[in-house]
């Protein structure tokens, strides 16, 4: 089955920084990438997504970006500020053969400080 | 438009009752997913449905664990006879399934602490 490895487990940044996870997927066949933000006591909420078609996407401060040949994909958030801070997860589906069975990363927790 | 909602949000059973979850997906949705959260770890697919149909229940484990969504009410996670590792987060997903289908949107989870 797929696995998703994602790194780093913890990030730290100053506001106005960048911040970078990064995640790999082992089945080639995985076509549909999301990326969750979780805050404290709540659910996962999807922030991006990317399709296996394209190898970009940007959705104001956050984009995605997407490396079929080594299967890897990123999250990339510019300007960062303190309520960026969460947990962030990837996941990976393939949409032909495990319609719903989404795959998540172990999780990156993100903390901008002031 | 009404997010996935998801009772109770914390539920608290002693070792050996039995914990129902509930889980009504957004308008218009008619596939839903269960996810288990684990302390400080990623979410564990469990199982997806739709209407009266179990479509994958691969992560659902063997025993005392069962799900349903029926024709009418909510999809229900029923764990029977629970254990303290049965204690984490319990995530609903639906999606509409058509179209932009992959898209999973989460309620806010029941947390079950079995003491």
């Amino acid at each position: 089955g797929e696995n998703v490895e994602q790194h780093p487990s913890t990030l730290s940044v100053q506001e106005g920084d960048s911040a970078v996870i990064k995640c790999t997927y082992s089945d080639s066949a995985s076509n549909y990438f999301p990326w969750y933000k979780q805050e404290l006591g709540k659910g996962p909420q999807l922030i991006i997504d990317i399709r296996s078609n394209v190898g970009e996407k940007k959705d104001q401060r956050i984009a995605v970006t997407l490396n079929k040949t080594a299967k890897h994909f990123s999250l990339h958030i510019t300007e960062t500020q303190p309520e960026d801070s969460a947990v962030y997860f990837c996941a990976a589906l393939n949409t032909g053969t495990s319609y719903g069975k989404l795959t998540f990363g172990q999780g990156t927790i993100l903390t901008v400080h002031p | 438009n009404a997010g996935v909602m998801q009772n109770p949000r914390h539920l608290v059973r002693r070792r050996g009752q039995e914990a129902r979850l509930r889980c009504s997906p957004m308008k218009g949705h008619s596939h839903v997913y269960w996810y288990r959260q684990l302390p400080e770890e990623g979410l564990k697919f469990m199982v997806y449905l739709q209407k009266e149909n179990i479509i994958d229940e691969s992560g659902m484990p063997k025993e005392r664990f069962s799900a349903e969504f029926p024709k009418e009410g909510p999809s229900i996670l029923r764990i029977q006879q629970v254990v303290r590792g049965d204690s984490a987060a319990y995530f609903c997903a639906s999606s509409p399934g058509q179209g932009r289908g992959n898209e999973q949107f989460f309620g806010p989870g029941t947390r079950l602490t079995v003491l």
